[in-house]
């Protein structure tokens, strides 16, 4: 079956700095990626979605300029958590859809993100 | 508008017995993908299956078999003769076809005792 790809799966990183986590649909064209966060010992919710070649749509309460979202290629989306705190240590997971009725919407294993 | 309600917040199990946890869910698409996964104590998400709204076969891999009753909205999952390994918290999720857009369960975390 089709496969997402997110790189890093594990990050740390010190306070300030920013993390790109990326989101491959490698047999697949994904029109659309979309983004979910996961609190400890919570579900995973929906932050944004993005698709190829314009801005990212921003679930309520998500601050767009914390969480940049590019979706340049078809292949690929990234999340970059700009100037990271300890408050946004979490679960990041993508799912990557194709055309839509093309049946093709699969996630990504997840990248977990520490910040110390 | 979709909800997933993932009826059992937790179960308990001794080794080898069976366990059902029950998946209902709402959304007004008529074609959409239900989904179970396994997350363990170490964190990653496991994914175990995928169905399509159109198909109503049960599934069965293994020790896990899958309950599809599209006319309960029902997308139940039952691991039989479980193990201890088999401690998770588990998450059923929907996706409509046309937005893509996934709502997850609050997860049913699962522990089996030796």
């Amino acid at each position: 079956g089709a496969v997402v790809s997110q790189h890093p799966s594990w990050v740390i990183c010190k306070s300030g700095t920013s993390v790109k986590i990326e989101c491959r649909s490698l047999d697949f064209q994904a029109t659309t990626m979309f983004w979910y966060r996961q609190f400890p010992k919570q579900s995973l919710m929906l932050m944004a979605t993005s698709n190829e070649g314009s801005k990212a749509t921003y679930e309520q309460g998500v601050e767009k300029d914390k969480f940049l979202i590019n979706h340049a290629s078809l292949t690929l989306s990234t999340l970059t958590v700009t100037s990271a705190h300890p408050e946004d240590s979490s679960f990041y997971i993508c799912s990557a859809r194709g055309l839509a009725g093309s049946g093709e919407l699969f996630f990504g294993e997840g990248s977990r993100l520490t910040v110390l | 508008a979709q909800k997933v309600t993932q009826v059992q917040t937790e179960i308990s199990v001794v080794e080898k017995e069976d366990v059902t946890l029950d998946c209902v869910y709402e959304t007004r698409d008529t074609t959409y993908y239900l989904f179970w996964y396994k997350q363990p104590p170490s964190g990653e998400l496991v994914f175990l299956i995928r169905r399509n709204s159109f198909d109503e076969q049960n599934e069965i891999s293994g020790r896990y078999s899958w309950n599809f009753q599209k006319s309960t909205s029902s997308f139940n999952f039952t691991i039989t003769a479980s193990q201890v390994v088999d401690s998770a918290v588990y998450f059923c999720a929907l996706s409509g076809a046309v937005s893509g857009k996934s709502t997850f369960g609050d997860g049913t975390t699962l522990t089996v005792k030796p």
